[in-house]
Protein backbone atom coordinates (compact mmCIF):
# COMPACT_ATOMS: atom_id res chain seq x y z
CA UNK A 1 0.00 0.00 0.00
CA UNK A 2 0.90 3.56 -0.85
CA UNK A 3 1.65 5.40 2.49
CA UNK A 4 1.33 8.85 2.76
CA UNK A 5 3.06 11.26 4.98
CA UNK A 6 1.80 15.28 5.77
CA UNK A 7 3.68 17.72 7.58
CA UNK A 8 3.25 18.75 9.85
CA UNK A 9 0.88 17.24 11.99
CA UNK A 10 -0.56 20.29 13.76
CA UNK A 11 0.48 23.94 13.20
CA UNK A 12 -0.74 27.05 15.09
CA UNK A 13 -0.78 30.24 12.82
CA UNK A 14 -2.85 33.93 13.05
CA UNK A 15 -5.72 35.49 10.88
CA UNK A 16 -3.84 36.47 7.88
CA UNK A 17 -0.84 34.01 7.70
CA UNK A 18 0.30 32.02 4.93
CA UNK A 19 0.34 28.23 5.67
CA UNK A 20 2.08 25.42 3.78
CA UNK A 21 1.40 21.79 4.51
CA UNK A 22 3.40 18.84 2.08
CA UNK A 23 2.34 15.20 1.66
CA UNK A 24 4.86 12.68 0.68
CA UNK A 25 4.24 9.43 -0.87
CA UNK A 26 6.15 6.01 -0.39
CA UNK A 27 6.57 5.69 -4.20
CA UNK A 28 5.38 7.79 -7.17
CA UNK A 29 1.67 8.22 -8.14
CA UNK A 30 2.33 11.04 -10.96
CA UNK A 31 0.11 14.03 -10.57
CA UNK A 32 -3.41 11.59 -8.60
CA UNK A 33 -3.72 13.64 -5.38
CA UNK A 34 -6.21 15.29 -4.25
CA UNK A 35 -6.48 17.41 -0.52
CA UNK A 36 -9.45 17.99 1.42
CA UNK A 37 -10.77 20.31 4.57
CA UNK A 38 -12.61 18.42 7.36
CA UNK A 39 -14.23 20.82 10.18
CA UNK A 40 -15.87 18.66 13.65
CA UNK A 41 -19.26 17.36 12.54
CA UNK A 42 -19.31 18.24 8.92
CA UNK A 43 -18.78 16.77 5.61
CA UNK A 44 -14.82 17.16 4.51
CA UNK A 45 -15.23 19.46 1.60
CA UNK A 46 -12.93 18.33 -1.95
CA UNK A 47 -10.57 21.68 -2.21
CA UNK A 48 -7.95 20.71 -5.25
CA UNK A 49 -7.49 17.28 -7.15
CA UNK A 50 -5.32 16.30 -9.59
CA UNK A 51 -2.43 18.14 -7.66
CA UNK A 52 -3.41 21.72 -8.49
CA UNK A 53 -6.64 21.57 -9.53
CA UNK A 54 -9.18 23.82 -7.70
CA UNK A 55 -12.48 22.14 -7.46
CA UNK A 56 -15.66 23.93 -8.66
CA UNK A 57 -16.47 26.79 -6.10
CA UNK A 58 -12.99 27.04 -3.80
CA UNK A 59 -11.48 30.24 -3.18
CA UNK A 60 -8.30 31.02 -5.12
CA UNK A 61 -6.52 31.12 -1.48
CA UNK A 62 -5.90 27.51 -1.62
CA UNK A 63 -3.24 26.38 -4.33
CA UNK A 64 -1.42 22.72 -4.35
CA UNK A 65 1.71 22.02 -7.06
CA UNK A 66 3.90 18.40 -6.47
CA UNK A 67 4.27 15.46 -9.12
CA UNK A 68 5.96 11.98 -8.28
CA UNK A 69 5.92 11.72 -4.46
CA UNK A 70 6.13 15.08 -3.01
CA UNK A 71 3.15 17.37 -2.83
CA UNK A 72 2.02 20.90 -1.33
CA UNK A 73 -1.33 22.77 -0.48
CA UNK A 74 -0.83 26.24 0.58
CA UNK A 75 -3.10 28.30 2.06
CA UNK A 76 -3.19 32.74 1.49
CA UNK A 77 -4.38 35.26 4.15
CA UNK A 78 -5.88 32.84 6.69
CA UNK A 79 -9.26 33.65 8.15
CA UNK A 80 -11.17 32.03 10.92
CA UNK A 81 -13.11 29.89 8.48
CA UNK A 82 -9.88 28.02 7.48
CA UNK A 83 -8.94 26.56 11.15
CA UNK A 84 -9.80 22.83 10.54
CA UNK A 85 -7.90 19.40 9.19
CA UNK A 86 -6.02 18.67 6.22
CA UNK A 87 -5.58 15.25 4.55
CA UNK A 88 -3.94 14.90 1.38
CA UNK A 89 -5.33 11.68 -0.94
CA UNK A 90 -3.60 9.90 -3.45
CA UNK A 91 -5.87 8.16 -5.72
CA UNK A 92 -3.25 6.76 -7.65
CA UNK A 93 -3.23 2.62 -7.08
CA UNK A 94 -5.31 0.47 -5.02
CA UNK A 95 -5.65 0.96 -2.11
CA UNK A 96 -6.43 4.24 -2.03
CA UNK A 97 -5.07 6.24 0.59
CA UNK A 98 -5.21 9.21 3.05
CA UNK A 99 -2.54 11.03 5.04
CA UNK A 100 -2.81 11.44 8.86
CA UNK A 101 -4.11 14.85 8.84
CA UNK A 102 -2.77 17.99 9.55
CA UNK A 103 -4.79 20.04 12.34
CA UNK A 104 -4.34 23.42 11.38
CA UNK A 105 -5.22 25.71 15.03
CA UNK A 106 -5.69 29.54 15.43
CA UNK A 107 -2.63 31.18 17.34
CA UNK B 1 -29.17 21.21 -5.49
CA UNK B 2 -25.96 18.48 -5.78
CA UNK B 3 -25.61 16.84 -3.04
CA UNK B 4 -25.48 12.94 -1.90
CA UNK B 5 -27.36 11.57 1.49
CA UNK B 6 -26.18 8.52 3.43
CA UNK B 7 -28.64 6.44 5.42
CA UNK B 8 -28.84 3.11 7.01
CA UNK B 9 -26.43 3.81 10.07
CA UNK B 10 -27.11 2.51 13.65
CA UNK B 11 -25.87 0.27 16.42
CA UNK B 12 -25.50 -3.40 15.92
CA UNK B 13 -23.68 -6.25 17.88
CA UNK B 14 -20.26 -7.94 16.72
CA UNK B 15 -20.41 -10.27 14.08
CA UNK B 16 -24.16 -8.66 13.06
CA UNK B 17 -24.75 -6.76 9.15
CA UNK B 18 -25.97 -3.47 8.62
CA UNK B 19 -26.68 -1.77 5.18
CA UNK B 20 -25.89 1.47 4.04
CA UNK B 21 -27.35 3.54 1.65
CA UNK B 22 -27.03 7.04 0.16
CA UNK B 23 -28.65 8.73 -3.07
CA UNK B 24 -27.52 11.41 -4.94
CA UNK B 25 -29.47 13.66 -6.53
CA UNK B 26 -28.93 17.38 -8.67
CA UNK B 27 -26.13 15.51 -11.16
CA UNK B 28 -26.08 12.72 -13.17
CA UNK B 29 -25.33 9.72 -10.96
CA UNK B 30 -24.46 7.18 -13.66
CA UNK B 31 -21.66 8.70 -14.99
CA UNK B 32 -19.41 9.27 -11.69
CA UNK B 33 -17.37 6.31 -9.75
CA UNK B 34 -18.85 6.11 -6.33
CA UNK B 35 -16.97 5.40 -3.18
CA UNK B 36 -17.48 4.91 0.78
CA UNK B 37 -14.83 6.75 3.07
CA UNK B 38 -14.89 6.14 6.88
CA UNK B 39 -13.90 7.82 9.65
CA UNK B 40 -13.39 5.82 13.25
CA UNK B 41 -13.30 8.17 16.58
CA UNK B 42 -10.71 10.01 16.94
CA UNK B 43 -9.00 8.71 14.31
CA UNK B 44 -8.12 10.08 10.30
CA UNK B 45 -9.83 9.43 7.11
CA UNK B 46 -10.03 6.07 5.46
CA UNK B 47 -11.09 4.84 1.96
CA UNK B 48 -13.24 1.76 2.13
CA UNK B 49 -14.69 0.84 -1.48
CA UNK B 50 -15.39 2.22 -4.64
CA UNK B 51 -17.68 1.12 -7.75
CA UNK B 52 -16.77 1.77 -11.26
CA UNK B 53 -20.00 4.03 -13.47
CA UNK B 54 -21.32 0.77 -14.58
CA UNK B 55 -21.14 -1.33 -11.18
CA UNK B 56 -18.96 -3.85 -12.85
CA UNK B 57 -15.15 -2.87 -11.45
CA UNK B 58 -15.42 -2.77 -7.60
CA UNK B 59 -12.29 -2.27 -5.09
CA UNK B 60 -11.92 -2.62 -1.60
CA UNK B 61 -9.44 -1.97 1.40
CA UNK B 62 -7.89 -5.02 2.59
CA UNK B 63 -9.33 -4.94 6.06
CA UNK B 64 -13.01 -5.06 4.41
CA UNK B 65 -12.32 -7.35 2.02
CA UNK B 66 -15.13 -10.27 1.80
CA UNK B 67 -17.37 -9.02 4.61
CA UNK B 68 -18.17 -5.35 2.75
CA UNK B 69 -20.09 -5.64 -0.41
CA UNK B 70 -20.54 -2.31 -2.92
CA UNK B 71 -22.99 -2.14 -5.34
CA UNK B 72 -25.35 0.90 -6.92
CA UNK B 73 -28.51 0.78 -8.74
CA UNK B 74 -28.36 3.90 -11.60
CA UNK B 75 -31.65 3.67 -12.42
CA UNK B 76 -32.65 4.69 -8.61
CA UNK B 77 -29.73 7.46 -8.12
CA UNK B 78 -28.40 5.13 -5.47
CA UNK B 79 -25.34 3.28 -3.79
CA UNK B 80 -25.22 0.90 -1.12
CA UNK B 81 -22.53 -1.03 1.18
CA UNK B 82 -23.30 -4.38 2.46
CA UNK B 83 -21.51 -4.78 5.46
CA UNK B 84 -21.54 -8.30 7.03
CA UNK B 85 -19.39 -10.14 9.76
CA UNK B 86 -18.92 -6.55 11.31
CA UNK B 87 -16.23 -6.01 14.10
CA UNK B 88 -15.76 -3.70 16.70
CA UNK B 89 -13.30 -1.40 14.62
CA UNK B 90 -15.49 -0.62 12.22
CA UNK B 91 -17.32 2.04 14.26
CA UNK B 92 -17.08 4.82 12.10
CA UNK B 93 -18.90 7.72 10.35
CA UNK B 94 -19.52 6.33 7.13
CA UNK B 95 -19.24 9.00 4.51
CA UNK B 96 -20.96 8.76 0.62
CA UNK B 97 -18.74 10.36 -1.86
CA UNK B 98 -18.37 11.00 -5.56
CA UNK B 99 -15.78 10.36 -7.38
CA UNK B 100 -13.02 8.41 -7.97
CA UNK B 101 -11.40 11.54 -6.35
CA UNK B 102 -13.88 12.61 -4.17
CA UNK B 103 -15.72 15.78 -5.06
CA UNK B 104 -18.62 15.85 -3.03
CA UNK B 105 -19.46 14.38 0.59
CA UNK B 106 -22.22 13.27 2.14
CA UNK B 107 -23.13 14.50 5.96
CA UNK B 108 -22.10 10.57 7.14
CA UNK B 109 -23.65 8.03 8.70
CA UNK B 110 -22.72 6.64 12.23
CA UNK B 111 -22.37 2.64 12.37
CA UNK B 112 -21.60 1.83 16.22
CA UNK B 113 -20.39 -1.98 16.59
CA UNK B 114 -20.31 -2.50 20.26
CA UNK B 115 -21.73 -5.30 22.74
Amino acid sequence: DIQMTQSPSSLSASVGDRVTITCRASQGISNSLAWFQHKPGKAPESLIYGASNLQIGVPSKFSGSGSGTYFTLTITSLQPEDFATYYCHQYNSYPYTFGQGTKLEIK
Amino acid sequence: EVQVVESGGGLVPPGGSLRLSCEGSGFTFGLFWMTWVRQAPGKGLEWVANIKHDGIEKNYVDSVKGRFTISRDNAKNSLSLQMNSLRVDDTAVYYCTRGAAPSLWGQGTLVTVSS
